[in-house]
């Protein structure tokens, strides 16, 4: 059974905190993103990495970065959390081969930042 | 820039019934079209998808419209049951890209009434 898996269901953190999302895929899947959904604005994209130590800018880059280091972890970083930042972030992964391929996505990290 | 249009935000059906939700594309080079569906607390997961060479694809109940002159595509869930109760986002994609990015629309919230 494919998976996605974000480390934590929920983060509370302070303003100003770095904090660190970790997502980890078990699918050999060379491209992996990063989306934040908020109601009414859905699912938008903030960062995608198509191989390892390789990065774009999604829709919505400002105030987060990110890191590959390897092929199956794709981490999330806000560099000093905002009140702003506060919303779902969902990971996923999606094979390069092939036309039409699934994207494949996590449960979730409901991050709220105080 | 919106590039996906999705339509309605939200919708209330009656047990049995039949759910539309709409999408329109602007960016013609769009070749791939899925739909996703979420349920509370999960992530989004693939329910079906459509490439601009076929004007219908049915799974189930659940089926595809496509109108490529029309830029438009929309999900028809046939004797809607009260399990389909969900969020649904449509989404976009270019293939033949080696990191082609899904863009999603906005999402239609679906309450399905016993």
């Amino acid at each position: 059974d494919v998976k996605v898996t974000q480390s934590s269901r929920y983060l509370v953190k302070r303003t100003g905190e770095k904090v660190f999302l970790e997502c980890v895929q078990d699918m050999d899947h060379e491209n992996m993103f990063w989306y934040r959904q908020d109601p009414g604005l859905g699912l938008r994209l903030i960062y995608f990495s198509y191989d390892v130590k390789m990065k774009e800018k999604g829709d919505i880059p400002e105030g987060y970065s990110v890191s590959r280091e390897k092929k199956e972890r794709f981490s999330l970083i806000l560099e000093s959390a905002s009140t702003n930042q506060t919303s779902m972030y969902l990971c996923a992964s999606r094979e390069t081969t092939g036309l039409n391929t699934e994207a494949f996505f996590g449960q979730g990290t409901r991050l709220t930042v105080v | 820039q919106q590039q996906v249009k999705q339509s309605p935000q939200s919708l209330i059906v009656q047990k049995g019934g039949i759910s539309i939700i709409n999408c329109a594309y602007e960016n013609t080079a769009f070749d791939y079209f899925p739909w996703y569906q979420q349920f509370p607390g999960k992530g989004p997961a693939l329910l079906i998808a459509i490439r601009p060479d076929v004007s219908e694809k049915k799974e189930g109940r659940f089926t595809i419209s496509f109108n490529k002159s029309a830029k438009q595509f929309s999900l028809h869930i046939m004797d809607s049951q009260p399990g389909d109760s969900a969020t649904y986002f449509c989404a976009a994609s270019l293939s033949g890209s080696g990191y082609s990015t899904l863009t999603f629309g906005k999402g239609t919230m679906l309450l399905v009434s016993p």
